[in-house]
């Protein structure tokens, strides 16, 4: 069956410390996959978007990675504050399609 | 600029009952799509309508439908609804291409008694 995969356990980490999330997918293959940061009770707030032909894209302190063979992608933020605290979500869009499929998300934490 | 608004905030209907969600898109967006959202999951693809068709339909029954207005609003109506329907519903709005990105609004919290 189509599975995205993101871990559902809170990561914590320290101020100033990498965060680094992850997201698999099997039986896929997308042609965009997105990364959205949500904040309890608010909508999702797009990130990045990176492309099947893309291995990395990068904003500011946002770092992500897409290895189509491994079928995963991989968020990073480097030198993280309290504020970068939510939950973050991948979506992918199966090729040939508009739909926009989500993972569960994963809720980081950064300690001050 | 008004980002994405979507009406009522909150919502409280019994089953059987029916409801109608809105959905206004960020000026110049021609691309409105539905998202369910359950606590402490992902957001799940319900419709994406574009230029007032239908492009896209997740795995909902046909009790979810939805609709797109000229001016590119859109509606959102569940018929007979069940307390498995209470969720967070999201409206997202974007410019029409698969990598554009999605602009979400905050969304209706629907609660079924």
């Amino acid at each position: 069956s189509q599975k995205i995969e993101q871990n559902s356990e809170a990561l914590n980490i320290q101020e100033g410390k990498t965060a680094t999330l992850t997201c698999n997918y099997t039986n896929y293959s997308p042609a965009y996959l997105q990364w959205y940061r949500q904040d309890p009770g608010r909508g999702p707030v797009f990130l990045l978007l990176i492309r099947e032909n893309e291995k990395e894209k990068r904003k500011e302190r946002l770092k992500v990675t897409f290895d189509t063979t491994l079928k995963q992608s991989l968020f990073h933020i480097t030198a993280s504050q309290p504020a970068d605290s939510a939950t973050y979500l991948c979506a992918l869009a199966p090729g040939g399609t508009y739909k926009y499929i989500f993972g569960t998300g994963t809720r980081l934490k950064v300690l001050a | 600029d008004a980002g994405v608004t979507q009406s009522p905030t909150h919502l409280i209907k019994t089953r059987g009952q029916h409801v109608t969600l809105r959905c206004s898109p960020i000026s110049g967006h021609k691309s409105v799509s539905w998202y369910q959202q359950v606590l402490g999951q992902g957001p799940q693809f319900i419709f994406q309508y574009y230029e007032k068709e239908e492009r896209g339909r997740g795995n909902f029954p046909d009790r979810f439908s939805a609709r797109q207005f000229p001016n590119y609003s859109s509606e959102l109506n569940v018929n007979a609804l069940l307390l498995g329907d209470s969720a967070l519903y999201l409206c997202a709005s974007s410019a029409g291409d698969r990598h554009n990105e999605q602009f979400f609004g905050p969304g209706t919290r629907l609660t079924v008694l």
